[in-house]
């Protein structure tokens, strides 16, 4: 079956450190690969995402790259801010298949 | 980018009552939209898929006389939690599927119900 395991939190930064979540997966299939925020009371937001391997997404100074070989898609960003303070969830759809399996989700707090 | 809000934002209940939750695309139709249930500090689990004009589909596990799912209109779904009891009480998301021609395919997700049954 798909699952995704991403590092279990919580983080808790100061500004302007460098951030990274990891998260690896299974998949039956070739998968699309993303990462999810939800801020405080909100909805999930599309982060970014990967369609195929060494495929980079990009947005907001977070990125994360579809490593095949290691099955995983771990997100990065080199100086947060109090504003990234939210949870990031990793997910995975297998292309024929439009369900989204997600991670168990990382709640990052950034102190000022 | 994309819109969807579901209402209410929070209802409290009393053990047997039924509740309706609704989930509107407000700037694109949706044929399809997902239904998930997200438990404190864990993931979202998917509950059933909403087609528009069909039966939704339930995930293994899920009661579909307990979670009636309607989705009369591209731009409207509900879900029905029938006769709730306090093991009911979560966090329910829905999404939908934006598959505009030349768009990106992508699920947008609204910003979640808080059922809290009595």
């Amino acid at each position: 079956g798909n699952s995704v395991t991403q590092m279990e939190g919580p983080v808790t930064l100061s500004e302007e450190a460098f951030l990274t979540i990891n998260c690896t997966y299974t998949a039956t299939g070739y998968p699309s690969l993303f990462w999810y925020v939800q801020y405080p009371g909100e909805g999930l937001q599309l982060l970014l995402k990967a369609t195929k391997a060494d495929d980079k997404g990009s947005n907001k100074g977070f990125e994360a790259t579809y490593r095949k070989e290691t099955t995983s898609f771990h997100l990065e960003k080199g100086s947060v801010q109090v504003s990234d303070s939210a949870v990031y969830f990793c997910a995975l759809r297998v292309s024929n298949d439009y369900k989204l399996s997600f991670g168990a989700g990382t709640t990052v707090t950034v102190r000022a | 980018g994309a819109v969807v809000s579901q209402h209410p934002s929070r209802v409290i209940c009393k053990s047997g009552t039924s509740v309706k939750i609704e989930c509107r695309s407000l700037d694109f139709q949706a044929t399809t939209m997902f239904w998930y249930r997200q438990f404190p500090k864990q993931s979202l689990m998917l509950m059933a898929t909403s087609n528009e004009g069909s039966k939704a589909t339930y995930e293994q596990g899920v009661e579909k006389d307990k979670f009636l799912i309607n989705h009369a209109s591209l731009t409207l779904s509900t879900l029905t939690v029938t006769s709730a009891h306090p093991e009911d009480s979560s966090f329910y998301i829905c999404s939908a599927r934006d598959m505009t021609v030349g768009g990106t395919d992508t699920q947008y997700f609204g910003p979640g119900t808080r059922l809290t049954v009595l």
